[in-house]
Order: C-alpha cells, then structure tokens, then sequence
C-alpha cells in the first residue's frame, strides 16, 4: 500500500498570500496525483489531475507540480473563499490512498 | 452535466446492514468506474472499493473484504453500496466518485451512516 504524507495539517494564510502544501508518497506512483478542495458539509471538489493539470473551471491560481514520491499544491493570491480543506490522493496502484489533509484558515 | 446523487442518511445498529445508492445523470454510466469513499470524523478518506467501466468488474480495500459489495443497474444509472456486520467505527460520511481514467472527479453530496444501539 502506498502511504502518503501530507503537511502540514494546518495552516493560515492572509488574502495576498501564496502557500504550498507538500504531499510525499512513500513510493514511486509516476504523475498519478490528484488534489481535492473540500468545504464543511461539502462533496470534495476536483482541483489538480495528473500532479500539474488544472481541472477545467479552477481558478488559475491553483497549481501542481511533482513527479515520482513528491508533490506540492500551490495557492498563489489566496481569497478568502481558499479556506477549505485539501487533500491528495495517489491513483496508481490499489488501494488508492489518500493524505490526512490540509485545514487552511483565511 | 455531471451529477451524482445519493440516498438519504441512514441509523443502523450493531450487525446491521446497510445500502447506499448513487444515481448517476449527464454520463452514460458503462464509460466510467465508480469508487466509493468513507470519511470518518477527523480522520482522512479511505478507499472502499470500485465498480470498473465497461464489464463491471468489483476491486475492494482488504479493510473491508468479505464485508462491502459493489454493485450497479445499467437501466437504472445507479451504483450500490453494501457494508455489512456494521460496528461503531463504521459511522461514517459515504461518497461514491465517478473516475473518467484519472481519479476521481466528480463526488456525490455524501450520505451520514450512523451506527449506534
């Protein structure tokens, strides 16, 4: 099973602010990295696919990049509407797992 | 557009069982897999299982073998959920996710299980 961590569990960020969230994975699992944004009482919402593409409709100051076992989520001109929660998820080998997630407060 | 809607939340107790549904509208429901997804209180997702596109054939985490069944109805655009001998740690918010061949994308609203005597 493939493990991911994923930090730091909490952050706050000021509007203005860029952040970067970092999920690691504890094996090799190519471009196979997806992002969620996920609101209380919510359905999770589809943000980054294949570790670098912005999901069609996101707004563009959300970013991915990594390969292999590193990864990072960047939030680049934070609005007060970011504050959610987040989380990775590795979907290329059963089972899929995900990261404990990201709170970040605005 | 894509929608995925599912059943109503649900109290059970101890040993029960329980069956969720997740109906599917905007896609045809063959062309994609169809993953279920728990989340228990502040603790992260976990993966359950999926339903395959095309044949259907069913995957499940070893958390739950011999416990979970993934099942669909073509006519109706729906995909069932059933978890069985349910114990406290099983409460839980439920979500079926539709994977197109990266993922999933689209999530239903979740449905609350509740187990309690």
């Amino acid at each position: 099973e493939t493990t991911l961590t994923q930090s730091p569990a909490f952050m706050s960020a000021t509007p203005g602010d860029k952040v970067n969230i970092s999920c690691k994975a504890s094996q090799d699992i190519d471009d196979d990295m997806n992002w969620y944004q996920q609101k209380p009482g919510e359905a999770p919402i589809f943000i980054i696919q294949e570790a670098t593409t912005l999901v069609p409709g996101i707004p563009p100051r959300f970013s991915g990049s990594g390969y292999g076992t590193d990864f990072t989520l960047t939030i680049n001109n934070i609005e007060s509407e970011d504050a959610a929660y987040y989380f990775c998820l590795q979907h290329d080998t059963f089972p899929y797992t995900f990261g404990r997630g990201t709170k970040l407060e605005i | 557009q894509v929608q995925l809607v599912q059943s109503g939340a649900e109290v059970k107790k101890p040993g029960a069982s329980v069956k969720v549904s997740c109906k599917a509208s905007g896609y045809t429901l063959t062309t994609c897999a169809m993953h279920w997804v728990r989340q228990a209180p502040g603790q992260r997702p976990e993966w359950m299982g999926w339903i395959s596109a095309g044949n259907g054939n069913t995957r499940y985490s070893q958390m739950f073998q011999g416990r979970v069944s993934i099942t669909r109805d073509t006519s109706a655009s729906a995909v069932y959920m059933d978890l069985t001998s349910l114990r406290s740690e099983d409460t839980a918010v439920y979500y079926c996710a539709r994977d197109a061949n990266w993922g999933p994308d689209y999530w239903g609203q979740g449905t609350l299980v509740t187990v309690s005597s």
